[in-house]
């Protein structure tokens, strides 16, 4: 079963600019969160969707946003970029399910650079 | 969520078996206590997640004291792949997706 994946890997983009993220789930998966990481905050939550509908959201500005579509995949849209905004930015798809509810398996992350 | 306090670092021999503490001393009856670890420039990875009970797995052994305040990933027979970053989290079952990553524990094995 293929693994759960993003696209672009690398991007690189300019103040004020915005961009939008993709990720793919695990097939069968219907939650797909979203997590920014950079190394002076570390790993931080952003979203998570469930059935195209956003049930958790992270203390992150309104210029992050995102989507999930009917086949569960996801996008997260970042606007008006700042230097700050510089981070590896990973998704994750969990199958939701008894005991294994926060068991996320994680994408290899878009390494998004603001010049 | 409750929080969680590791070590920020751990150097292991490799063959040796690899003990990662991890305090939840403000632990609720239902948060669970999971462990993922993040290998340099990868995704993080699921290893193991427990209630009270202790568990293993392929990839490690989870003890949790009785009165659920701390516990400890237990490595059987580290490798070099194994270096990476540990993180322990707490949380209830449903979530909502939101996993509450700490500093965790930088764990090198080394040969």
């Amino acid at each position: 079963k293929a693994g759960v994946t993003q696209t672009p890997r690398y991007l690189i983009k300019t103040r004020g600019q915005q961009v939008t993220l993709s990720c793919s789930p695990i097939s069968g998966h219907r939650s797909v969160s979203w997590y920014q990481q950079t190394p002076g905050q570390g790993l931080q939550f952003l979203f998570e969707y469930f059935s195209e509908t956003q049930r958790n959201k992270g203390n992150f500005p309104g210029r992050f946003s995102g989507r999930q579509f009917s086949n569960s995949r996801s996008e997260m849209n970042v606007s008006t970029l700042e230097l700050g905004d510089s981070a590896l930015y990973l998704c994750a798809s969990s199958l939701v399910s008894g005991s294994s509810y926060n068991e996320q398996f994680f994408g290899p992350g878009t390494r998004l650079t603001v010049l | 969520d409750a929080k969680t306090t590791q070590p920020p670092s751990m150097d292991c021999a490799e063959g040796r078996a690899a003990n990662l503490p991890c305090n939840h001393s403000t632990i609720s009856g239902n948060e669970y206590v999971y462990w993922y670890r993040q290998i340099h420039s990868q995704g993080p990875q699921y290893i193991i997640h427990g209630l009270k009970n202790n568990e293993t797995n392929e990839m490690a052994s989870l003890i949790i004291t009785e009165d659920r305040k701390s516990s400890t990933l237990i490595l059987p027979h580290a490798t070099l792949r194994d270096t990476a970053v540990y993180y322990c989290i707490v949380l209830p079952n449903s979530s909502w997706g939101k996993l509450q990553f700490g500093a965790g524990t930088q764990v090198v094995v080394t040969p």
